[in-house]
Formats: C-alpha cells, structure tokens, sequence
C-alpha cells in the first residue's frame, strides 16, 4: 500500500516556466513532509520541507505547499532552470510512529527542464 | 566535509556469495538507515538504528543483516543474495529532521 503518491512519473517544463511536482498521501499520521532532489548516480539531497502546523514553506526558487484537508502538498520552481532537471521525490514522516526518523518515500517525478 | 560515504559505489555478484556493504558517516548523526530504490517504488526502509547496538526493522527488511557495533559505520549484510535484491542502496543518517544520503551502492544478483 503506497502511502506517498507522486502520481505524475514525468514532468517536462520551459526555462524560466514554473514547475509544479504533486505529492498526495493517505497517512493522516503523518505531520512532517520533505522533499528530495536526486541526479543521477548521486543520492538523494534535501531540497525543502514543511511541518504540518504550516501551509507554506519558502526557499529561494523553491516553494513547498501543503493542504492538510486533501492531504497533498506541491513543490513550486520559479523560474525553473535546466540544473533543476532531476528526480525529485516527496517524503513524509510519521512523528507519532514507532519508527523514529523514518521517511516514507513516493516513487518520484523525473522534471526535465528545456532551455 | 560532512558526508556519508558507501563502499562499493557498484557490485555485480552471484546468487548466494555473501556480501557487505559498507556505510560510514563523519557528523556523530546517532540514527541512521538503510533504503533500496526501486522503480515505480520509490525508496523503502531496509533496517535503522538508532543508536550503538541498537537496530531495528524497516519495511523490507527479509534476506539482509545490519550491525552497528560503532556510531560512525552501518554496513549492511546480503549472507545470501537472490536476484529480487538487485537494486540501488542508499545509507542515510539523520540530523535533526532531515536525513541524509550516501551516493548510492549499484547491487546486481546474477
């Protein structure tokens, strides 16, 4: 049961165009969301998070939002640049679990973005 | 340089041949973890730990080992690898709310 969704696989977006990657999760547990950017033959690094007492969380280009009442949040790139192509995945955690610091991952969306 | 390092970055073996491969962080991080990535699955938790001797199950964690006998290193066991554990491994260790990764260890069971 995958309880982090990035429903979108792929994702291709003009130079200085906005992007939009989307994260849905069914975990009403779940109060800590973060989201990671992986290039290839690298591991995955942190990008941005946001605490559910939050609905919005700005750094630089990169804007996370979260909708508690439908449970998604949305990672925003303005403007989007090429260095940004990457598979980013959304993660979120579970404070009140018995698994301290674990990430509960989606399967990640692939932006490419076109000079 | 704060970072979390694995060994081997690939490894092509056999069904069967033991294996270990091995994750060390330099940030005194007390928690850190083990995920495969897969396709279409994102990354799963394999095993953490939260401390020295301390380690526990994560979600997949059937046909692998850990041990964490000091704070900086957390290798991860395969006694007996089967074709299923042909995957990308990612170490991480965590700080605050925020873990982060190795670069990424290329497993292949043949």
């Amino acid at each position: 049961d995958q309880q982090v969704k990035q429903n979108s696989p792929s994702l291709s977006v003009q130079e200085g165009r906005i992007s939009i990657l989307n994260c849905d999760y069914t975990n009403s547990m779940f109060d800590y969301f973060l989201w990671y950017k992986k290039y290839p033959a690298e591991g995955p690094t942190f990008l941005i998070s946001i605490s559910s007492i939050k609905d919005k969380n700005e750094d630089g280009r990169f804007t996370v939002f979260l909708n508690k009442s439908a449970k998604h949040l949305s990672l925003h790139i303005v403007p989007s640049q090429p260095g940004d192509s990457a598979v980013y995945f959304c993660a979120a955690r579970d404070r009140g679990g018995t698994s301290y610091g674990k990430l509960t991952f989606g399967q990640g969306t692939i932006l490419t973005v076109h000079p | 340089e704060a970072q979390v390092t694995q060994n081997p970055r690939y490894l092509i073996t056999v069904t069967g041949k033991k294996l270990t491969v091995t994750c060390s962080q330099n940030m005194n991080h007390e928690y850190m973890s083990w995920y495969r990535q897969d396709p279409g699955l994102g990354l799963r938790q394999i095993y953490y730990s939260m401390n020295v001797e301390v380690t526990d199950k994560g979600d997949v964690p059937e046909g692998y080992k850990v041990s964490r006998k000091e704070k900086r290193n957390f290798p991860l066991i395969l006694e007996s690898p089967s074709p299923n554990q042909t995957s990308l491994y990612f170490c991480a260790s965590l700080k605050a709310d925020t873990q982060y990764f190795g670069p990424g260890t290329r497993l292949t069971v043949l």
